[in-house]
């Protein structure tokens, strides 16, 4: 497989649930994303990782649980959610020595439809 | 902070040039983008500009940077119905310690035979 793979793809899950959301890239990348889309309003940053270090936890709640085993795997573990928290998930990527210079350019999945009931 | 703000529909016939438009806050921004996110899919990157130029051309798309206005177009010529999805702009910031990229709303685009 190339790119930023996500799965699953859809997940539905109750409050008192725990999942999580997987996210593998195949593009030599090491810095990685978790990105959250609702409905009308703009993409948010939730986590960045660097060489498995994480820069950027940007005020998320604790029910939402980043884990970068590798500059290849990135998860985000899901537990005691709310229903506002169902969203598109977003995993990306971009090659790390951007990350501070140059364009850093993004290469995103195709996202974790999130259902919480 | 950052703020991106863009207007969400624009609708446009077959064949015609679309412009979708977007304003941005931070001066200090160094790269602008542009992506495009069709139905059941993620982000794609469509093209970015260096704050430093003012225009870019690549094939059918063309950006426009107007940096006093912190202004910034794209403009797809001869539009195609598989051109509709939601176009996203972003903004890399200069004055963070790593790329944090922000994004503005996005714009809905509907092109009708």
């Amino acid at each position: 497989e190339t790119g930023v793979t996500q799965t699953p793809r859809h997940l539905v899950m109750g409050m008192t649930n725990k999942k999580s959301l997987k996210c593998e890239q195949h593009l030599g990348h090491n810095a990685m994303y978790w990105y959250k889309q609702s409905a009308k309003k703009p993409l948010e940053l939730m986590f960045v990782y660097s060489l498995e270090e994480r820069v950027e936890n940007n005020s998320v709640p604790s029910r939402f649980s980043p884990e970068c085993p590798n500059s290849s795997h990135l998860f985000l573990h899901l537990h005691t959610l709310q229903p506002e928290d169902s969203a598109l998930y977003l995993c990306a990527s971009s090659q790390g020595k951007q990350l501070y210079t140059g364009a850093n350019v993004l290469t995103f999945g195709a996202g974790s439809r999130l259902t919480v009931l | 902070g950052e703020d991106v703000e863009q207007s969400l529909f624009l609708s446009v016939r077959e064949g015609d040039s679309s412009v979708i438009n977007c304003t941005y806050t931070d001066s200090s921004s160094t790269y602008l983008y542009w992506y495009k996110q069709e139905p059941g899919a993620g982000l794609q990157l469509l093209t970015y500009i260096f704050s430093n130029m003012d225009m870019k051309q690549d094939q059918r798309l063309t950006v426009l940077l107007n940096k006093k206005d912190k202004h910034l177009s794209l403009r797809i010529a001869d539009t195609q119905t598989g051109d509709s999805a939601i176009y996203f702009c972003a903004e890399r910031a200069g004055g963070t310690s790593y790329g944090k990229l922000t994004f503005g709303q996005g714009t809905i685009l509907t092109v009708h035979p």
